[in-house]
């Protein structure tokens, strides 16, 4: 089945310090890959997206993600963590002869100050 | 900036009630989606349409059913609330295109409660 995972539920990382949310995915073909964000009680926010090219992909609010084909991984990182970067991050793929997207179960980011 | 706004952030309602969840785009937006948020779950595509009076059935439609009268409002109706439908409520918008290929703007979502 295509789908994408988020093998972490949970993730803490002290302030100042590089932050990586993992996702994997197993879809066919070339898949499109994004990364959403959730601050709590709002609607989702798109951070990046990978359509092809550069498998380092920079997005909003300094995060970054790298596509790594051979290990079919697309992690979301950030050198610098901010506590208001706490939230639950959702990583999303296209599925081939569908018209939606497939979500990951989401990660929650912790920052500790 | 896209807007999407949802008509409500919080509902309580009874089972058996009849339950009404609208959305609106303002950016002339042809697909439109609505997923409901489960924690462990994530997101989980209930129905979407991309024209006016056009929808497809996501993955759990179910208990579930969808109006596209406007192309600017899209909505979600539980015509029998169960309390199994309890959960978060997120409408979701894309430019034209291949809905699953393109930037999904989401509205601030609606949780629902059933009592």
């Amino acid at each position: 089945a295509q789908s994408v995972a988020q093998p972490e539920d949970q993730v803490n990382v002290a302030e100042g310090n590089p932050l990586t949310v993992k996702c994997t995915y197993s879809v066919s073909g070339n898949p499109y890959l994004f990364w959403y964000v959730q601050y709590p009680n709002r609607g989702l926010q798109f951070l990046l997206k990978y359509i092809t090219g550069d498998n380092l992909v920079k997005g909003s609010y300094g995060f970054e993600a790298e596509f790594n084909k051979s290990q079919t991984s697309f992690h979301l990182k950030k050198p610098s963590a901010l506590v208001s970067d706490s939230a639950l991050y959702f990583c999303a793929s296209d599925q081939t002869g569908a018209n939606n997207l497939f979500f990951g179960t989401g990660t929650r980011l912790t920052v500790i100050p | 900036d896209v807007k999407v706004t949802q008509s409500s952030r919080y509902l309580v309602k009874r089972t058996g009630e009849k339950v009404f969840l609208e959305c609106v785009q303002d950016m002339d937006h042809e697909n439109m989606f609505w997923y409901r948020q489960d924690p462990g779950l994530g997101l989980r595509l209930i129905y979407f349409s991309y024209d006016v009076k056009m929808k497809e059935k996501g993955d759990i439609p179910e208990g579930y059913s969808v109006s596209r009268e406007k192309k600017e409002r899209f909505s979600l109706i539980l015509e029998s609330a169960s309390t199994n439908q309890t959960s978060m409520y997120l409408c979701a918008s894309t430019e034209p295109g291949t809905g699953r290929r393109e930037t999904q703007y989401f509205g601030p979502g609606t949780r629902l409660l059933v009592l």
